[in-house]
């Protein structure tokens, strides 16, 4: 079955730069958007962007846009999640997850366990 | 811009009926919007329970079922159990590659 294994913790000073992958093992990688979403400490779910890795496409939303950047090697079935210039609100569990379907739009289907970036002087 | 609304709370007893909503703080959700929902609880990743409105995830009990109840979406849990004590998370398709998720609803179980 398809599993989603993230990259380890982070910590990482103010201003600089975290990058977070995602390998997709146990089933097909390039045709499936792959989202990130992130969780601040007590805070819901927030969405940060996705890739469909077949076609280069991205999304972020507005709020990192400019900051983050998500790229995919097809070669590893790896998706990459890269946050620039980090601040303390940027502290927080990162979550890849791979859609349900092909078909676009799909939710989140699958799920990462997650990787803790804490962003600290 | 537009926000996704949940109820903060719930409370539910066992063998009870309750159902979340998930709206539009401007226009009314609909199978368009392509609504998730997903149950996480305290230290662990989500879970999917709810796709594409009302298809059930593989593995979830038919106790969770999807729909459209007037303006918004809705995720029902009939018949909860103790272990459906959960953070409950849904979320919508914007348009243009955008997702965006509700706040939240917690559900206690008592």
């Amino acid at each position: 079955q398809v599993q989603l294994v993230q990259s380890g913790s982070e910590v990482k000073k103010p201003g600089s730069s975290v990058k977070v992958s995602c390998r997709v093992s146990g089933g097909t990688f390039n045709s499936y958007s792959l989202y990130w979403v992130r969780q601040a400490p007590g805070q819901g779910l927030e969405w940060v962007g996705r890739i469909i890795p077949i076609l280069g496409t991205t999304n972020y939303a507005q709020k990192v846009q400019g900051r983050v950047t998500i790229t995919a090697d097809k070669s590893t079935s790896t998706a990459y999640m890269e946050v620039n210039s980090l601040r303390s609100d940027d502290t927080a569990v990162y979550y890849c997850a791979r859609a349900y379907d092909v078909v676009v739009p799909a939710a989140m289907g699958v799920w990462g366990k997650g990787t803790t970036v804490i962003v600290s002087s | 811009q537009t926000v996704v609304t949940q109820e903060p709370s719930f409370s539910v007893s066992p063998g009870g009926t309750v159902t979340l909503t998930c709206g539009l703080s401007s226009g009314s959700v609909s199978t368009s919007d392509y609504p998730g929902w997903y149950q996480q609880t305290p230290g662990q990743a989500p879970r999917t329970l709810i796709y594409n409105t009302n298809s059930r995830s593989s593995g979830v009990p038919d106790r969770f079922s999807g729909s459209i109840l007037g303006n918004k979406a809705a995720l029902t849990i009939t018949g909860a159990q103790a272990d459906d004590e959960s953070d409950y998370y849904c979320v919508l398709y914007m348009g243009s590659g955008i997702w965006v998720f509700g706040g939240g609803t917690k559900v206690t179980v008592l």
